[in-house]
């Protein structure tokens, strides 16, 4: 079945800094993937729509010079926190669907616990 | 805005017995729904889906229910077993498309011996 790799697992780092969050297809192209964020005990709120070649698209209320999204392949999409502050610890999970098989079934990441000390 | 909802945040169940997890919906334009089971610090994994043309589908030891008329979808587990212990999720289809997802706040199903 499809796969949908998220690399980090987990991430901490210093108040300041910024932290690349990889998303990866690993059978299958995607010319869409998603980016959502989850508090803990909460649901998974989209964030942006990664859109292979072009701009992403961002859910009203986000940052889109606080999280930058780049999607240069059909297998990779990159979620960048840059200037990363407490307040940006989340669970971080993208998503995919084949853009192939026309099954619509999004597949989730394992998702990226991100600690911003 | 519009948003998906469930009745319960806990659900507690014996072993055995079957679970039925609840979620009212408000937009009446969704016409695709999934329910998702997230283990905890893992990403959601796919259980079930429906269209808005059906209003009951069967997979193995579940079956989600569509009522359109009242929006509220269900998750029917058979013989709730301890693995089937996480939160699960209902999700619509957004304005956006079949993939733009919304998702329901998520019910904890905790499964006793």
């Amino acid at each position: 079945g499809a796969v949908v790799s998220q690399h980090p697992s987990r991430v901490i780092c210093k108040s300041g800094t910024s932290v690349k969050i990889e998303c990866r297809s690993l059978d299958f192209q995607a010319t869409t993937m998603f980016w959502y964020r989850q508090f803990p005990k909460k649901s998974l709120m989209l964030m942006a729509t990664s859109n292979e070649g072009s701009k992403a698209t961002y859910e009203q209320g986000v940052e889109k010079d606080k999280f930058l999204i780049n999607h240069a392949s059909l297998t990779l999409s990159t979620l960048t926190v840059t200037s990363a502050h407490p307040e940006d610890s989340s669970f971080y999970i993208c998503s995919a669907a084949d853009s192939l098989s026309g099954a619509n079934v999004l597949t989730f990441g394992a998702g990226s616990r991100l600690t911003v000390l | 805005g519009e948003s998906v909802g469930l009745h319960l945040p806990t659900l507690s169940v014996q072993e055995g017995d079957n679970s039925i997890i609840n979620c009212a919906y408000s937009n009446s334009a969704s016409d695709y729904f999934i329910w998702y089971k997230q283990e905890s610090g893992k990403g959601p994994q796919f259980i079930i889906d429906i269209r808005s043309n059906m209003d009951k589908r069967q997979g193995q030891r579940v079956t989600v229910l569509l009522n359109k008329t009242v929006k509220h979808l269900s998750l029917q587990i058979a013989a709730t077993q301890p693995g089937d212990s996480a939160v699960y999720f209902c999700a619509e289809n957004g304005p956006g498309g079949y993939n733009k997802l919304i998702f329901g706040a998520g019910t904890r199903l905790a499964v006793h011996p």
